[in-house]
């Protein structure tokens, strides 16, 4: 079956760690994207990619990093420059030019920060 | 201008009862508005859709009413279910491509 997987499920961090955030398709979609959800704001934009090798800023990009070597793979690090991480942490991938035909969603990865 | 304004932030319903939620745009460029569904620990799920060339789509309970001069559209949940309980995301588009706007989540409670 095609989908996002995302892991892990669950992750905790220190103070001042850093931590990756995994997202995998296998959708032979173009574009993913990471988003954060925090209780009563919504899905906020961290970065967003349509091709491999290249990636843009959302709308809160600071404190995290990506990377889109591999066209199935778009991991999330959440830096310590982060300064409140904790947050459920959506990846999402779509077709490039037919984005407004459904995004995909993984089931998330939840960042406590301890 | 790429703002999607969604309410009410929380919508406690019935069972049997009917469920709106209301969602408003400022691009008139927009013209694909999809409705999301989200599970508690899931990530969401396209749940219905629909063009700015009609006024009105419905799936089974649910229907979408547009009102493209308002620039409003809004989602209603006929006989609500408690299986309906989920967080509801509205969205707008342009289909030549663009990336989803996503309005702020209106968390259902549908009580039995």
């Amino acid at each position: 079956d095609g989908g996002i997987t995302q892991s892990p499920k669950y992750l905790f961090r220190k103070e001042g760690q850093n931590v990756t955030l995994s997202c995998e398709q296998n959708l032979n979609h173009d574009a993913m994207y990471w988003y954060r959800q925090d209780p009563g704001q919504g899905l906020r934009l961290i970065y967003y990619s349509q091709i491999v090798n290249d990636f843009q800023k959302g709308d809160i990009a600071e404190g995290y990093s990506v990377s889109r070597e591999k066209k199935e793979s778009f991991p999330l690090t959440v830096t310590s420059a982060q300064k409140n991480p904790t947050a459920f942490y959506l990846c999402a991938s779509s077709i490039v030019g037919r984005e407004a035909y459904g995004y995909t969603f993984g089931s998330g990865t939840r960042l406590t920060v301890v | 201008q790429q703002q999607v304004k969604q309410s009410p932030q929380s919508l406690i319903v019935q069972k049997g009862g009917i469920s709106i939620i209301n969602c408003a745009y400022e691009n008139t460029a927009f013209d694909y508005f999809p409705w999301y569904q989200q599970f508690p620990g899931k990530g969401p799920a396209l749940l219905i859709a629909i063009r700015p060339d009609v006024s009105e789509k419905k799936e089974g309970r649910f229907t979408i009413s547009f009102n493209k001069s308002a620039k409003q559209f809004s989602l209603h949940i006929m006989d609500s279910q408690p299986g309906d309980s989920a967080t509801y995301f509205c969205a707008a588009s342009w289909t030549s491509g663009s990336r989803l706007t996503f309005g702020e989540g209106t968390q259902l409670t549908v009580n039995p």
